[in-house]
């Protein structure tokens, strides 16, 4: 079993919805990231939370807005996305602080924007 | 800026017997981390192996071995004895020590078949 969950598993919107991704660990890291991965394509980082702060945002589009609760939550808001953003997002968390250890993955939302 | 280069986008290999997946990378900081991930079809990342620049060993892990010659900037994985479920994609990925919050880059992966 994954020890970080995502839901829900498949999301169907319209350009003009608004919805949200949600992520939850409970292993105790303080490192939570969002990637979005195109079919055949490596993950590409979004955003990385580092102690529940935003530490890094790959200059996404501001269509797409994350939010860390608390430190076992990580939520991505969505609103008015294009077709091109359909693709499969990933959740994953680490250890916080440098030399972090792996990152652990959840099973993924797959996104289809309509 | 590191660089991960996986240059086989798809390889076949017979159930049973043993395959090497290719990675190199490039980075100029000396303390880091390279790490291999499978993902089936289902689109979960799995995590197989991890490999740190300052092990003197190759990391092992059941079937799953790391080929680390890190004068050649290398970290091959080794799958022997192939299964039906290892059919997959897999990606190598490398984080810098000196990275906050454990940034990855990964390769463009390679897609692995394995032939009953």
């Amino acid at each position: 079993d994954t020890e970080v969950t995502q839901t829900p598993k498949h999301l169907v919107m319209g350009m003009t919805n608004k919805k949200s991704l949600k992520c939850e660990q409970h292993m105790g890291h303080r490192a939570m990231y969002w990637y979005k991965q195109k079919a055949k394509k490596p993950p590409e980082l979004m955003f990385v939370y580092s102690y529940e702060k935003l530490s890094i945002n790959e200059s996404v589009p501001s269509r797409f807005s994350p939010e860390c609760p608390n430190s076992s939550l990580l939520n991505l808001h969505l609103h008015a996305l294009q077709p091109e953003d359909s693709a499969l997002y990933l959740c994953a968390s680490s250890q916080g602080g440098r030399g972090a250890g792996r990152a652990f993955f959840g099973q993924g939302t797959r996104l289809t924007v309509v | 800026a590191q660089k991960i280069t996986q240059t086989q986008p798809g390889m076949f290999v017979q159930e049973k017997e043993a395959v090497t997946l290719d990675c190199t990378y490039d980075t100029s900081d000396p303390s880091y981390g390279l790490f291999w991930y499978k993902q089936p079809s289902s689109g979960e990342m799995i995590f197989l192996i991890y490999q740190g620049s300052y092990d003197q060993q190759n990391a092992t892990e059941g079937r799953y071995s790391l080929n680390f010659q890190k004068a050649r900037k290398s970290a091959n994985l080794v799958i022997s004895a192939s299964q039906l479920g290892d059919s997959a994609m897999y990606f190598c990925a490398m984080r810098e020590d000196n990275t906050n919050a454990g940034k990855s880059t990964f390769g463009d992966g390679t897609t692995l078949t394995v032939k009953p």
